[in-house]
């Protein structure tokens, strides 16, 4: 059964960047016609997508979050992580990693997820 | 930018139908996935591709695309469905997500 967890600070300060890792079980993250991606869900609100990754490069952004945000996947580590710079309040979440199913020309469903990890950012 | 419309509530009785929508330009032009996320729990995906069901997903959820509408449909709900429901679509090279419906059963 393939697992997904979400490693890395808990709390972030404002203006710094927040990292975070996903490490994968079961599954490696060089599989054909599977992406990698990053979601966020800000407490009490709606799931936000961050953007998703292929092992061969091809990547996806949020537009609204673009300019901050660097996904990357270390296939000899079998995970993939997030980088999120100059953050602020707003940026506190619960932030899932997930597996993506790609089709002909787009990218589907996340069919398996984290757990989730609480980033708060705060001074 | 593309956006998904879900109302944010709705109620049903336990054995009834719940219907739950998603509007969007288009929207019968694109696939559409549906989540239920449970209290403190990560979101699991219940519809894909319109109306397909994941192996393990009970067969009272099915689901429509058609016009700007798409519909999660819960027959026979039962308190166990009690969630938030997220409808999903891809547009444009970016993962769209609805505001989410809380579904309470009464």
């Amino acid at each position: 059964q393939l697992q997904l967890q979400e490693s890395g600070p808990g709390l972030v300060k404002p203006s710094e960047t927040l990292s975070l890792t996903c490490t994968v079980s079961s599954d490696s993250v060089s599989s054909n016609n599977y992406y990698w991606g990053w979601i966020r869900q800000p407490p009490g609100k709606g799931l936000e997508w961050i953007g998703s990754m292929y092992y061969g490069g091809s990547t996806y952004y949020n537009p609204s979050l673009k300019s901050r945000v660097a996904i990357s996947v270390v296939t000899s580590k079998n995970h993939f992580s997030l980088k999120l710079s100059s953050v602020t309040a707003a940026d506190t979440a619960v932030y899932y990693c997930a597996r993506q199913r790609s089709g002909s020309y787009t990218l589907e469903y996340f069919d398996y997820w984290g757990q989730g990890t609480l980033v708060t950012v705060s001074s | 930018s593309y956006e998904l419309t879900q109302p944010p509530s709705v109620s049903v009785s336990p054995g009834q139908t719940a219907s739950i929508t998603c509007s969007g330009d288009k929207l019968g032009d694109k696939y559409v996935y549906w989540y239920q996320q449970k209290a403190g729990q990560s979101p699991v995906v219940v519809i894909y591709q319109d109306r397909k069901r994941p192996s393990g997903i009970p067969e009272r959820f099915s689901g429509s695309n058609s016009g700007n509408t798409a519909t999660l449909t819960i027959s026979g709900t039962q308190a166990m469905d009690e969630a938030e429901y997220y409808c999903q679509a891809w547009d444009s090279s970016t993962v769209v997500f609805g505001g989410g419906t809380k579904l309470t059963v009464l």
